[in-house]
């Protein structure tokens, strides 16, 4: 299958701060990339969907302003916490849609643990 | 709406015992399905898909599901625990309009015990 990786795989930083996380198609051009969210013992909420050279489509109840995405090539898209608090620690998953096949398949990175002190 | 909804939230076995982690689904349209697991602090990982081929679906790991429209399950099974199967499970349906955005379970934790 093809790969998909994340850049930082564990990040800690200060309230208030920014961080950017990176998500990237090794293998395959991935016009369409998708942001989740896992806090411990739950499961998968999608943040927002990236698309390549258009703005990102938030799902309900996501604040935009304070999760940026940016999806400037068809193998990257980044992932920016704004003025992080304690309460956006979390596992962020990305995954991106490999449409080169008969169906389209989602390849998913390994993920990146924020932890805001 | 399409929805998968996971019977149990824990299941434990015993080392060498059969698995089963039932999925029920909710579609207007024929769905596309998949079984996806996660071993602690880790990514996904994908088992098995269902997109309207065969209905028994061999996976990675020993693992299958089968679909069954009369009863709108996707159960996933595997005759054989191993100590390596203990993680958390996802069942999965893929949307099939717009940007075909998954819709996961509340997932399972599969258990095994020596």
């Amino acid at each position: 299958g093809a790969v998909v990786s994340q850049h930082p795989s564990r990040v800690i930083c200060k309230s208030g701060t920014s961080v950017k996380i990176e998500c990237r198609s090794l293998d395959f051009q991935a016009t369409t990339m998708f942001w989740y969210r896992q806090f411990p013992k739950q499961s998968l909420m999608l943040m927002a969907t990236s698309n390549e050279g258009s703005k990102a489509t938030y799902e309900q109840g996501v604040e935009k302003d304070k999760f940026l995405i940016n999806h400037a090539s068809l193998t990257l898209s980044t992932l920016t916490v704004t003025s992080a608090h304690p309460e956006d620690s979390s596992f962020y998953i990305c995954s991106a849609r490999d449409d080169r096949g008969r169906f389209s398949e989602q390849y998913f990175g390994p993920g990146t643990r924020l932890t805001v002190t | 709406a399409q929805s998968v909804t996971q019977l149990d939230s824990h299941v434990s076995v015993s080392e060498g015992t059969p698995v089963l982690l039932r999925c029920n689904y909710s579609s207007s349209y024929s769905p596309s399905l998949f079984w996806y697991v996660q071993h602690p602090n880790k990514g996904l990982q994908l088992l098995l898909k269902y997109t309207s081929a065969a209905t028994l679906v061999k996976g990675i790991n020993g693992f299958e599901a089968e679909f069954k429209k009369s009863e709108t399950s996707f159960h996933l099974t595997k005759p054989s625990a191993h100590m390596s199967d203990a993680a958390e499970y996802f069942c999965v349906v893929r949307m099939n309009t717009g940007f075909q955005k998954l819709v996961f379970g509340t997932g399972t934790r599969l258990l095994v015990s020596p």
